[in-house]
């Protein structure tokens, strides 16, 4: 099956300072990729998509950038406030399947 | 508001008892989805739905069985042939199952088997 993996499991940051976190995806013919938000007991909270046509995606406070040379996929968090601390999974599809594959997830600590 | 509703949050059972895990969608999406998670693993796949009436396996569905009869329902029957049930259970839904939309998810079961 498919591999995403995490480079860190844990990352703690100030607030007001930036995020990044980054994902590894083993399949090069995946072509959509989103980053989720999960806070304690709740589901999955959608924060940002990128498809393969591309190498950046802006939105509120948040970039992901998209590296297919290495299979990397990155999410910047930018002034980051203590309601960004949960825990964020990277998920990729490939364009003649019909499912998802997750990450394990990366759990950000803000620092008030 | 639009979104997905799963019941109960936390559900107990012993044992040996089937229990079935409710996900209801006012989204008007065509494709359902469920999902287990574990502790230190990404989501896993239990069963997925693109239409009414349809339904196929995802990469860990035995013990587990799911129906379809309408498009706003996909509820999960957890067997007592499930070797270990006791996890965190993820329903999700799409616009299509086909290119590239995200997924949508409910807030979760906590299922908890002794």
């Amino acid at each position: 099956g498919e591999s995403v993996g995490l480079h860190l499991p844990t990352l703690s940051v100030q607030e007001g300072d930036n995020s990044i976190i980054n994902c590894a995806y083993s399949n090069s013919a995946s072509d959509y990729f989103i980053w989720y938000k999960q806070e304690s007991g709740k589901g999955p909270q959608f924060i940002i998509d990128i498809r393969s046509n591309m190498d950046k995606r802006q939105g509120q406070r948040v970039t992901v950038l998209l590296n297919k040379t290495v299979k990397h996929l990155s999410l910047q968090i930018a002034a980051t406030q203590p309601g960004d601390s949960a825990v964020y999974f990277c998920a990729e599809k490939g364009h003649t399947g019909n499912q998802f594959y997750f990450g394990t997830g990366t759990s950000l600590t803000v620092i008030p | 508001d639009g979104g997905i509703t799963q019941s109960p949050k936390y559900l107990f059972r012993k044992e040996g008892q089937n229990v079935t895990l409710s996900c209801e969608q006012n989204l008007n999406h065509d494709a359902m989805y469920w999902y287990r998670q574990d502790p230190g693993q990404g989501l896993r796949l239990i069963y997925y739905s693109q239409i009414v009436n349809d339904f196929q396996k995802g990469d860990i569905a035995e013990g587990y069985s799911v129906s379809r009869e309408k498009k706003e329902s996909f509820p999960l029957t957890v067997t007592s042939a499930q070797k270990n049930p006791t996890a965190f259970y993820l329903c999700a839904s799409s616009i299509s199952p086909r290119g590239n939309s995200p997924l949508h998810f409910g807030n979760g079961t906590r299922l908890t088997v002794t």
